[in-house]
């Protein structure tokens, strides 16, 4: 059964960089077919998909965050990371990590999610 | 402001038939597949219906999907008090201004 576990600081200074990584276990993120992403929900609100990592390494993001983020992969570790660069509290949200299967177009496997604070 | 709208909440009693609506444009669900995804109080989404109309392996026949040109509907039918949640519409939108996915600004389920 595959699984995603986020992680990263909690508590993001305002102008700072928000870092997660995502741990993708039972599975290999190399895997043909699939592509990696985040998507992010601030306090009751929303959806808001960032990005995604192909597991060739290429990556795209949502156009209203491209200038600030920024996807990777690490294949020895078998996980994915976020960047997010000059934060602001409207920044402040679950954080998920998730699966898309190509073939279905849709988010499959999604991490339980990890709340980043924008705070000074 | 979400891409796709849907309505804020919708209710219903057990074992009642409601649905969901989800509206976008050309450039997202007139071109691409709607996927559903519900989301129980304090825990990640969780993938309902795909390609429109496909149920993943465990999820219920009672709830089903359709979509008609620019617009999607979720139905649950023979609802039950579990079945009390958020539900998101989300859809690839092909926009020149930038491609992405895109999500219903989602809608809360009230079981009376």
């Amino acid at each position: 059964q595959l699984q995603l576990q986020e992680s990263g600081s909690g508590l993001v200074k305002p102008s700072q960089t928000l870092s997660l990584t995502c741990a993708v276990s039972g599975g290999s993120i190399s895997s043909g077919g699939y592509s990696w992403s985040w998507i992010r929900q601030p306090p009751g609100k929303g959806l808001e998909w960032i990005g995604y990592i192909y597991h060739s390494g290429s990556t795209y993001y949502n156009p209203s965050l491209k200038s600030r983020v920024t996807i990777s992969v690490d294949r020895s570790k078998n996980q994915f990371s976020l960047k997010l660069s000059s934060v602001t509290a409207a920044d402040t949200a679950v954080y998920y990590c998730a699966r898309e299967r190509s073939g279905a177009a849709a988010f499959d496997y999604w991490g339980q999610g990890t709340l980043v604070t924008v705070s000074s | 402001q979400s891409v796709l709208t849907q309505p804020p909440s919708a209710s219903g009693t057990p074992g009642q038939r409601v649905t969901i609506s989800c509206s976008g444009s050309s450039s997202n669900i007139g071109s691409n597949t709607v996927n559903w995804y519900q989301q129980l109080p304090g825990t990640a989404p969780k993938l309902l219906i795909y390609s429109n109309n496909q149920r993943p392996s465990g999820v219920p026949d009672r709830f089903s999907g359709s979509k008609s040109g620019t617009s999607a509907s979720l139905a649950i039918s023979g609802l039950q008090s579990e079945d009390e949640a958020d539900y998101y519409c989300a859809a690839w939108d092909d926009s020149l201004n930038g491609p992405g996915w895109v999500f219903g600004g989602g809608t809360k389920l009230t079981v009376l």
